[in-house]
């Protein structure tokens, strides 16, 4: 059973920092592109970066670019998220998603984690 | 401001089909024809209910249906359920492993 566990989200001042964890398990973890998808309170869904099998291409949206870093670790499946000079508008669940390319499409998410900037 | 547009909220009766629509605002979208369709209900994570503008994946009910023409993909439920009832979003690939998501559409069975 394909499963994503994120986890590390909390409460967190502006200007700080704060490292999201996407644990991944019934799948070949390395076989697949990963994102980061957010959603800000009674809003939609926005995707906020991916990162290719081998961590090799890293893709980011603007509002994010400069702050953010995705990365991954094959050997134990996970995915990361690392957050820095958050902002209130970075308020959101944080949630991973698996990518199928001959789909196109983001089969499995996890549950999110909620990530709360305070000002 | 989301590069695909989509109504804010569809109603329907139980039984009935309903409709939402998700257009394509930028060029660059609708190069592509990697459509994606999210059910979420409140609290849950997104699942998709259709990929690749029209295909559907196993587990999905044959209720569900996308198509798309011209700059617009949409989203048909048919024999509309109670837990239909949910939160739908479009998707599309806008180039450079970089994704759009529509603004959201909230589905209400009446």
């Amino acid at each position: 059973e394909v499963q994503l566990v994120e986890s590390g989200g909390g409460l967190v001042q502006s200007g700080g920092s704060l490292r999201l964890s996407c644990a991944t398990s019934g799948f070949t973890f390395s076989g697949y592109w990963m994102i980061w998808a957010r959603q800000a309170p009674g809003e939609g869904l926005h995707w906020v970066a991916s990162v290719k099998q081998d961590g090799s291409e890293k893709y980011y949206v603007d509002s994010v670019k400069g702050r953010f870093t995705i990365s991954r670790d094959n050997a134990r499946n996970s995915l990361y998220l690392q957050m820095s000079s958050l902002r209130a508008e970075d308020t959101a669940v944080y949630y991973c998603a698996r990518y199928t390319e001959s789909w196109h499409t983001f089969d499995y998410w996890g549950q999110g984690t909620l990530v709360t900037v305070s000002s | 401001q989301s590069a695909l547009t989509q109504p804010r909220s569809v109603s329907g009766s139980p039984g009935q089909s309903v409709t939402i629509s998700c257009t394509e605002t930028s060029s660059d979208v609708g190069v592509y024809n990697y459509v994606s369709w999210y059910q979420q209900h409140p609290g849950k994570a997104p699942k998709v209910m259709i990929y690749d503008v029209s295909k559907r994946p196993s587990g999905v009910p044959d209720r569900f249906s996308g198509s798309k023409s011209g700059n617009t993909a949409s989203l048909t439920i048919s024999g509309l359920q109670a837990e239909d009832e949910a939160d739908y979003y479009c998707c599309s690939y806008a180039g450079n492993y970089i994704w759009l998501f529509g603004g959201g559409t909230r589905l209400t069975v009446l």
